[in-house]
């Protein structure tokens, strides 16, 4: 059964810093993973989605990387505004599970002013 | 163009009734996915559809839950005798086909049983 962690559970930087969240999984095989922003009382807004193919993918100031054979994948946010406040969120699709999503518990972002 | 839509956006009722949630996916989207999110727990699966195949319900909790979808339109999740512990934010998602296709997500139903 495949399992997703996000390391931290919380996060607090003050603006302007750069940052790295990490997700990791335990089933390699994997048809792609996504990474989303949830608001509070919102649903998910699709950030970047990384076929098992790709080791990366970048939309703006955000960077995700991929290494599949060590079940990890990292975002990466560049000069961190307080709009970007928000839980960030990870979850594969694979093989054993077929095209559901399997998700992480979540990284709560705060960027301070 | 239009993204996925759900309603109602929130939705309370009492313990025991029965409930529906509406899912429009993305136009054209075969693949519909249903999630639900319980208070201070991550998103758990509950159900897919992809195209006139057999939905893979194997995330669906208990008989009381059902889903049905139209062709390649309209899904409804249906609650039957509802519980406290159905309340939950149930969100929808839909991609072009099943696989390695992005997930595009609704804004959500917000159910309280009370």
């Amino acid at each position: 059964k495949q399992e997703v962690t996000q390391i931290p559970a919380a996060l607090s930087v003050p603006e302007g810093e750069n940052l790295v969240l990490n997700c990791s999984f335990t089933d390699s095989a994997i048809y792609n993973l996504q990474w989303f922003r949830q608001d509070p009382g919102k649903g998910l807004t699709s950030l970047l989605l990384i076929q098992s193919s790709q080791r990366e993918q970048t939309s703006g100031r955000l960077n995700a990387s991929l290494d599949k054979s060590s079940g990890r994948s990292t975002l990466y946010i560049a000069a961190s505004q307080p709009g970007d406040s928000a839980t960030y969120l990870c979850a594969v699709s694979g093989w054993a599970s077929g095209s559901r999503l399997t998700f992480g518990e979540g990284t709560q972002l705060t960027v301070n002013p | 163009g239009a993204g996925v839509s759900q309603s109602p956006s929130n939705k309370v009722t009492e313990k025991g009734k029965d409930v529906e949630l509406r899912c429009d996916p993305i136009s054209g989207h075969t693949a519909l996915y249903w999630y639900r999110q319980r208070l201070g727990q991550g998103l758990e699966f509950l159900i897919y559809f992809q195209g006139n195949s057999a939905p893979d319900k194997s995330g669906l909790p208990s008989d009381r839950f059902s889903a049905e979808r139209t062709g390649e339109s309209v899904s409804t999740l249906t609650i039957q005798r509802t519980q406290q512990e159905d309340s939950a934010v149930y969100l929808c998602a839909s991609s072009p086909q099943e696989g390695y296709y992005e997930q595009y997500f609704g804004p959500g139903t917000r159910l309280t049983v009370t």
